[in-house]
């Protein structure tokens, strides 16, 4: 079974500045990978996601990914947030069965 | 873009009673619909998979016959909490398959009194 670990429960970032969210992943084979994110009280918004190629992935608002399978990681980054960036962050890895693990997420707080 | 309306956003229900949540996908159709839970600042809990025309696939220690899902069509999948009780008051948020991809809706929040 697959299962993602997101090591950081809270980051506070200074608006302007850059964010990097961590995800491992484990899974045997080649995982589908996805980022969300959840503002309070909200579903989950699809920001990017990985199946195969290019390994540095573009997403909405910013956003980008890189796949290292060496690592079993797929960060997420933006050059510099905005307060609306203040969120929750879930990395998650589905496999063949189209079934979604999730991290335990990651609260971005911004800060003025 | 794959738009999930989900409804009711909110609902307070007494103890007792049954509440039924809607999944809709509004602009394709989804084979297979996915029911979560998610307690406070935590992460989603898959409670069941939903496929159209066919029983649900419930995850172990989800009780299905409190949880009871109906995936009647392939845009329309409902999840009814039966006998709802104060622990049963949580954010259930349900998605739709699309390829690898799942787009999720809004969520519910179930309070029970």
């Amino acid at each position: 079974a697959q299962s993602v670990t997101q090591p950081d429960i809270h980051i506070t970032v200074s608006e302007g500045a850059s964010l990097e969210l961590r995800c491992n992943y484990s899974y045997g084979a080649t995982p589908y990978l996805f980022w969300y994110v959840q503002s309070p009280g909200q579903g989950l918004q699809l920001l990017l996601k990985y199946f195969s190629g290019d390994t540095l992935v573009q997403g909405i608002k910013g956003f980008e990914a890189e796949f290292k399978r060496s690592q079993s990681s797929f960060n997420l980054r933006k050059p510099s947030v905005h307060w609306s960036d203040a969120a929750e962050y879930f990395c998650a890895v589905g496999a063949n069965d189209y079934k979604l693990s999730f991290g335990a997420g990651t609260t971005v707080t911004v800060r003025a | 873009g794959a738009v999930v309306s989900q409804h009711p956003s909110w609902v307070i229900c007494k103890s007792g009673t049954s509440v039924k949540i809607e999944c809709r996908s509004l602009d394709f159709q989804a084979t297979t619909m996915f029911w979560y839970r998610q307690f406070p600042k935590q992460s989603l809990m898959l409670m069941a998979t939903s496929n159209e025309g066919s029983k649900a696939t419930y995850e172990q220690g989800v009780e299905k016959d409190k949880f009871l899902i109906n995936h009647a069509s392939l845009t329309l999948s409902t999840l009814t909490v039966t006998s709802a009780h104060p622990e049963d008051s949580s954010f259930y948020i349900c998605s739709a398959e699309s390829g690898p991809t799942q787009t999720f809706g809004s969520g519910t929040r179930l309070t029970v009194v």
